[in-house]
């Protein structure tokens, strides 16, 4: 089955530095990608969605100067949490849409710790 | 817009015991509807997914789930649950329409016990 992976798959970073997470369809090509954030038991929340050659749109009430998404190619998104503080600790799951049937596949999450 | 409503949080069984974790959406256009499951610290799976024809899917790991439309809703069931089937459980749905992201339920949390 399709494949999607994410980079790194934990991370500890200090306040105030950023962190760029990737979200990578291995097989596939993936003109939309869907970025996810999960707080400790909970769901998960739609944070953006990302299409492929043009500017993400933010669900409401995320920042999108504070999460900057990427979406250089068909194989490639790309989370930048800039100016990280403790309260933007979370799980991050990204999602990548296969073009050819419209499936939707998820990446193994990225565990973000600020300190 | 579309909503999910997983009616149980927490759902405690025995091992070798059935259980049903329930979902209920509410949408104003045709949509698709799936389960995941979640263990710990790891990313989501797809169990099964509703997207047309017969209202019973069956997935993998021996869930089934049934689509009812006029309940607008898609419980997923297990005739026999493992201890190894203790995670986090969701339902999501999602408009049946190219390029929208999924919209899940707050989660249900299946514990099986010996």
């Amino acid at each position: 089955g399709a494949v999607v992976s994410q980079h790194p798959s934990w991370v500890i970073c200090k306040s105030g530095t950023s962190v760029k997470i990737e979200c990578r369809s291995l097989d596939f090509q993936a003109t939309t990608m869907f970025w996810y954030r999960q707080f400790p038991k909970q769901s998960l929340m739609l944070m953006a969605t990302s299409n492929e050659g043009s500017k993400a749109t933010y669900e409401q009430g995320v920042e999108k100067d504070k999460f900057l998404i990427n979406h250089a190619s068909l194989t490639l998104s790309t989370l930048t949490v800039t100016s990280a503080h403790p309260e933007d600790s979370s799980f991050y799951i990204c999602s990548a849409r296969d073009r050819r049937n419209d499936e939707q596949f998820f990446g193994p999450g990225t565990r973000l710790t600020v300190l | 817009a579309q909503s999910v409503t997983q009616l149980d949080s927490q759902v405690p069984v025995f091992e070798e015991a059935p259980v049903e974790l329930r979902c209920n959406y509410s949408s104003s256009v045709s949509v698709y509807l799936f389960w995941y499951v979640q263990y710990p610290n790891q990313g989501l799976q797809l169990l099964l997914k509703y997207l047309s024809g017969s209202t019973l899917v069956k997935g993998i790991n021996g869930f089934e789930a049934e689509f009812n439309k006029s309940q607008t809703s898609f419980h997923l069931r297990k005739p026999s649950v493992h201890i190894s089937d203790t995670a986090e459980y969701f339902c999501a749905v999602t408009p049946n329409q190219a390029g929208t992201a999924l919209i899940f339920g707050k989660g249900t949390t299946l514990s099986v016990s010996s």
